[in-house]
Order: C-alpha cells, then sequence, then structure tokens
C-alpha cells in the first residue's frame, strides 16, 4: 500500500532563516507530488507540483523553493524566512489518469518568529 | 474560474444527530469529486470519491451525493460522534493538467456532546 510521510509536524523558526520540510511516498511509482499551504479560513493553496524528478512547477511566486532530487522525495525550501511564511504546509501524492491517489501528509506546522 | 463553495461554513450539532453538509462547484470539465475530512493540525483523509456515473457513496456513517447536472454534492454523516469534530473538505478533480484540484474552503463541524 502507498504511504507518505511529512516531517517534521511542527516547526518554529527566526525570521531570515532558512526551511527544509521534506516528503517521501512510499509504495508507488513516479507519482505527481503536490505542496499546499494552508491558512486558517482560507481553504488549501496549491504551492508547488512535481510530475518527475527535477521537474518543479509553481503556481504562485513567494519567498519558496521546491526540488525532486528523487521519484519519491519532494522537500520544500526557503533561504530566508519571512513571518507571512508561517502556516500549515501539506504534501501531497497523485497519479495522473487514476481515480486515486492525491493523499496527504500528516502536514507541518511552521510558525516563524 | 473553477470554484467550489461549502456550506455551512461551521456547524454544531448534538452527539447522535445526523447532518448534511453541501457542497456547489463550478468546476469544468468534472472528472471527480472528493470528500476530505481533516482533524484539528493533520492532513486531510479521504471519505469518498466519486466520478460523474456515481450518485451516492457511503464510507460506514458517510454518505456522500453527487448530482452531476446542478454541480451539487453533499455529505450526510449519521449518528454523529464526538470524533467527527474536524473541517470536512469537499475537494473537485478536472480531468486534464496535473494541478487540477480545486478545494472548498471546507465546513468545520463541532459535535457536542
Amino acid at each position: 500500500s502507498q504511504t507518505i510521510h511529512q516531517w517534521p509536524a511542527t516547526l518554529v523558526q527566526p525570521v531570515g532563516s532558512p526551511l527544509s520540510l521534506e516528503c517521501t511516498v512510499e509504495g508507488t511509482s513516479n507519482p505527481n507530488l503536490y505542496w499546499y499551504r494552508q491558512a486558517a479560513g482560507r481553504g488549501l493553496q496549491l504551492l508547488f507540483y512535481s510530475v518527475g524528478i527535477g521537474q518543479i512547477s509553481s503556481e504562485v511566486p513567494q519567498n519558496l523553493s521546491a526540488s525532486r532530487p528523487q521519484d519519491r522525495q519532494f522537500i520544500l525550501s526557503s533561504k530566508k524566512l519571512l513571518l507571512s511564511d508561517s502556516g500549515f504546509y501539506l504534501c501531497a501524492w497523485g497519479l495522473v489518469g487514476t481515480v486515486y491517489g492525491y493523499t496527504f501528509g500528516s502536514g507541518t506546522r511552521l510558525t516563524v518568529v | 474560474k473553477n470554484q467550489v463553495e461549502q456550506s455551512p461554513q461551521s456547524l454544531i450539532i448534538l452527539e447522535g444527530k445526523n447532518c448534511t453538509l453541501q457542497c456547489n462547484y463550478t468546476v469544468s470539465p468534472f472528472s471527480n469529486l472528493r470528500w476530505y475530512k481533516q482533524d484539528t493540525g493533520r492532513g486531510p483523509v479521504s471519505l469518498t470519491i466519486m466520478t460523474f456515473s456515481e450518485n451516492t457513496k457511503s464510507n460506514g456513517r458517510y454518505t456522500a451525493t453527487l448530482d452531476a447536472d446542478t454541480k451539487q454534492s453533499s455529505l450526510h454523516i449519521t449518528a454523529s460522534q464526538l470524533s467527527d469534530s474536524a473541517s470536512y473538505i469537499c475537494v473537485v478533480s478536472s480531468p486534464s493538467g496535473y494541478s487540477t484540484l480545486t478545494f472548498g474552503k471546507g465546513t468545520m463541524l463541532l459535535v457536542s456532546p
């Protein structure tokens, strides 16, 4: 069965510090991978998606970047965090052409102080 | 513009009672509609997935309906339990492209003892 792992669960970082959130998927090959941010009362916002190794598409211009060094690994990064980067970050995977997938990770609560 | 509107925004019910959550969408073309349950501080978990040919789908005490003609869906929760307290998110998928999920903002359900 497919599983998705996301860590850390919570993170408190000072403004200007770097960020690295990691997401890995097991039990599937060549998944589409997604990073979402969820703000209270605003729903889920797609930040990045990737259809393969090294292939990243950005949906919203921002202070963040994403990388996919391996087929089942997706990393969300920032060189210098801003206060506005605080939020709940979710990784998800999906398979093109299927009804299923779009399974979410457990999320990371990022607080920038 | 693709949109998913959910109502009510929040709901409080007594334990053991039934409730129905609504989802209206304007997403086109349509592939499938999903209902997710998201506990506070956790990632969303899939409850049901329905394609355009499916009118109803059940998962335990959760029953989702879909009217593709009117572009409406509902999630009915029977005999509510305290553990049903969560945010319920309606997500509509389009068949083309890779970032084709449109999310509702969710309904926050609180089941009170």
